[in-house]
């Protein structure tokens, strides 16, 4: 069981560039997550999704889009990379609602220069 | 009110000692409490997790212990070995939101 698998690792982005972090997981979850943790930091919920076709923002949206086209995938968009999205960005899911496990890719680590 | 404060930033104890992190919250309407486990390099895993109707809940070596009055709650480790040398996260949630608030983490070292 594969768990929740996020792509790239690693990358290193120039400034204004775009890329898109892949997120996928295999346990049917409805419920899909995107945070960032800056060292030393906590994490920041940058965006959710609740089911399929469904998105919404969270504490820290701006500079970056997702889709859910389906179950199992939540990708994450960044669009004109700039140095303070330099962090470690990592995908999560669960199933139903409050009181459930998230479980958690192993992250990603983006610089941008 | 959103918030849950975590303290301390980072904490080092020695081997078979205790590791006490502390967590405060204001809204009273949470009843969902968990801590999570980061290793370097890793995502968080869920260690453990606690509702307001108890007080303490033990698993293992790791115990949550629960002021619901103070709205406080704590993650103690006893005997510490060099093994949970991690990050710790503490979360709060209420009702039917399912989107955790979370602490800001306490890095723990354990010394052999």
């Amino acid at each position: 069981n594969a768990g929740v698998t996020q792509t790239p690792k690693f990358r290193i982005l120039k400034i204004g560039q775009s890329m898109t972090l892949q997120c996928t997981q295999d346990m049917n979850h409805n419920y899909m997550y995107w945070y960032r943790q800056d060292p030393g930091m906590g994490l920041k919920l940058i965006y959710y999704s609740v089911g399929a076709g469904i998105t919404d923002k969270g504490e820290v949206p701006n500079g970056y889009n997702v889709s859910r086209s389906t179950t199992e995938d939540f990708p994450l968009r960044l669009e004109l990379a700039a140095p303070s999205q330099t962090s470690v960005y990592f995908c999560a899911s669960q199933t139903g609602g409050s009181g459930n496990t998230i479980y958690f890719g192993e992250g990603s680590w983006l610089t941008v220069v | 009110q959103q918030q849950v404060k975590q303290s301390p930033q980072s904490l080092i104890v020695q081997k078979g000692g205790i590791s006490i992190i502390n967590c405060a919250y204001e809204n009273t309407a949470f009843d969902y409490f968990p801590w999570y486990q980061q290793f370097p390099g890793k995502g968080p895993a869920l260690l453990i997790a606690i509702r307001p109707d108890v007080s303490e809940k033990k698993e293992g070596r790791f115990t949550i212990s629960f002021n619901k009055s103070a709205k406080q709650f704590s993650l103690h480790i006893m005997d510490s070995q060099p093994g949970d040398s991690a990050t710790y996260f503490c979360a709060a949630s209420k009702g039917s939101n399912y989107q955790l608030i979370w602490g800001a983490g306490t890095k723990l070292i354990i010394k052999p």
